[in-house]
């Protein structure tokens, strides 16, 4: 089945450093979504790609979609410490999602 | 958007017997989800929950362990059947409000199994 890896596992910075995760999937995505869940809370959607080379921002956010449609970033500018949380990538097909293990952001004020 | 209420919040229950977990959403969706997410870990998903009909679990998941049912478009429960520890896990559902695509997230259900 699809598989979708997403690295790094972790990411420590220093509060204004910039962050990016990456995002790839086995197959081909038809879109790809990114959501945010706080420690001790759910997941939020962020945004969903759906275009080949699709590139969207969200204030100090990037989101990137690869021109084949297999891969995807996440981009943010001079974090803060309200960036705290673990980003996923997600994509599926017909509304249903395999989400990626994550990235984890801890931001060091 | 969609506000999504789950219950119970949290519990701990003993080996061997059963917990359902309601999740009732304030307005009529397309989709509903049933996800298990280790703390730490990330999401995985157990079935679509489907209106009417039985639900569509996914590869590892089986309706004896994870009966669920949805009785009209606002409302679902998922039952969590002859529990052991290896059950613990925050449990969440999720919706797709009618005209969206993305999806919504109740706050989960946190279960421990003694």
């Amino acid at each position: 089945g699809q598989q979708v890896m997403q690295i790094p596992q972790y990411q420590h910075v220093q509060e204004g450093e910039d962050f990016t995760t990456y995002c790839n999937s086995s197959t081909t995505l038809s879109n790809i979504q990114w959501y945010k869940q706080r420690p001790g809370g759910h997941p939020v959607f962020l945004i969903q790609l759906v275009k080949s080379g699709e590139v969207k921002k969200q204030k100090r956010l990037t989101f990137q979609f690869g021109e084949a449609k297999k891969n995807s970033s996440l981009h943010i500018t001079a974090t803060q410490t309200t960036d705290v949380g673990t980003y996923f990538c997600a994509g599926g097909s017909n509304y249903k999602l395999t989400f990626g293990k994550g990235t984890l952001l801890t931001v060091n004020p | 958007s969609a506000v999504i209420s789950q219950k119970p919040s949290r519990d701990i229950c003993q080996r061997g017997t059963s917990l359902t977990i309601q999740c009732q959403v304030d307005s009529q969706v397309t989709m509903m989800f049933w996800y298990r997410q280790q703390p730490g870990q990330s999401l995985t998903l157990i079935a679509t929950a489907n209106q009417g009909s039985e639900a569509t679990y996914e590869s590892g998941f089986v309706i004896d362990k994870f009966p669920i049912s949805r009785p009209n478009l606002t409302f679902s429960t998922l039952t969590v059947s002859n529990m052991s520890p290896e059950d613990s896990s925050i449990y969440l559902c999720s919706v797709v409000p009618r005209g969206r695509y993305e999806q919504y997230f109740g706050p989960g259900t946190r279960l421990t199994v003694t």
